[in-house]
């Protein structure tokens, strides 16, 4: 079956600094999802992806859908300590179900 | 606020006991999806419901039984459960891509219910 591999697993960083992340594919998607996850709340939604080379922003999030359409990148700029929690690149196929990462975890070190 | 409720939030349950959980989706999908989030894993998706009818079992033992009385709710229903059972359960819901054939583009999630079975 498909495979989602996200990195990094966690990252620590100081506020206000750039994140980004990404997560590559064995297969091609048409369409790339990234969620975020509170602490004991379910993902959410920030950003959809459509076609291959599209960049979409949503507030001080960027995200990327990669050219190959086996990769998406996302990107936050400034960081804030709301900014906590993890997050969740989706993969979809077509027909096939939604294939989850396994998550990055962000933390902010004050 | 997504659009999607689950009840309840918190559950603890023996591996003798029979318990529900509710999903209830406000946003006009009929599409809807039982997901189990285990610690350092990724989401597994158990069930997928088109238009009420369950088009997908993700081999999901017997002991989780769905029910989708129409396009809005959805219930997973538990009897004796064992302790790796124990997870975060989520329901999401997203607008069909075709009859037959549910979407699995931009799923909206609910907040999920915390199962511990004992």
């Amino acid at each position: 079956g498909q495979q989602l591999n996200q990195s990094p697993q966690s990252m620590f960083i100081q506020e206000g600094e750039d994140v980004s992340m990404n997560c590559t594919s064995s297969s091609i998607f048409n369409t790339w999802l990234w969620y975020k996850q509170d602490p004991g709340e379910g993902p959410v939604l920030l950003i959809a992806l459509y076609k291959a080379g599209e960049l979409t922003s949503n507030g001080r999030l960027t995200a990327q859908f990669g050219i190959t359409r086996k990769d998406s990148f996302l990107n936050i700029s400034a960081s804030i300590p709301s900014d906590v929690g993890i997050y969740f690149c989706a993969g979809w196929g077509g027909n096939e179900k939604l294939t989850f990462g396994t998550g990055t975890r962000l933390t902010i070190i004050p | 606020e997504t659009g999607v409720t689950q009840t309840p939030r918190h559950l603890v349950m023996g591996m003798t006991n029979k318990k529900s959980l509710k999903c209830e989706q406000h946003l006009g999908h009929n599409a809807m999806y039982w997901y189990k989030q285990s610690a350092k894993k990724p989401l597994e998706l158990m069930f997928v419901y088109n238009f009420k009818e369950q088009t997908e079992n993700n081999s999901v033992p017997s002991r989780f039984s769905p029910e989708c009385p129409n396009s809005s709710h959805l219930f997973l229903h538990l009897h004796t459960l064992q302790p790796e059972d124990s997870a975060l359960y989520l329901c999401a819901s997203s607008h069909p891509l075709d009859r037959g054939l549910a979407s699995h583009n931009e799923q909206f999630f609910g907040p999920g219910t915390r199962l511990t079975v004992l």
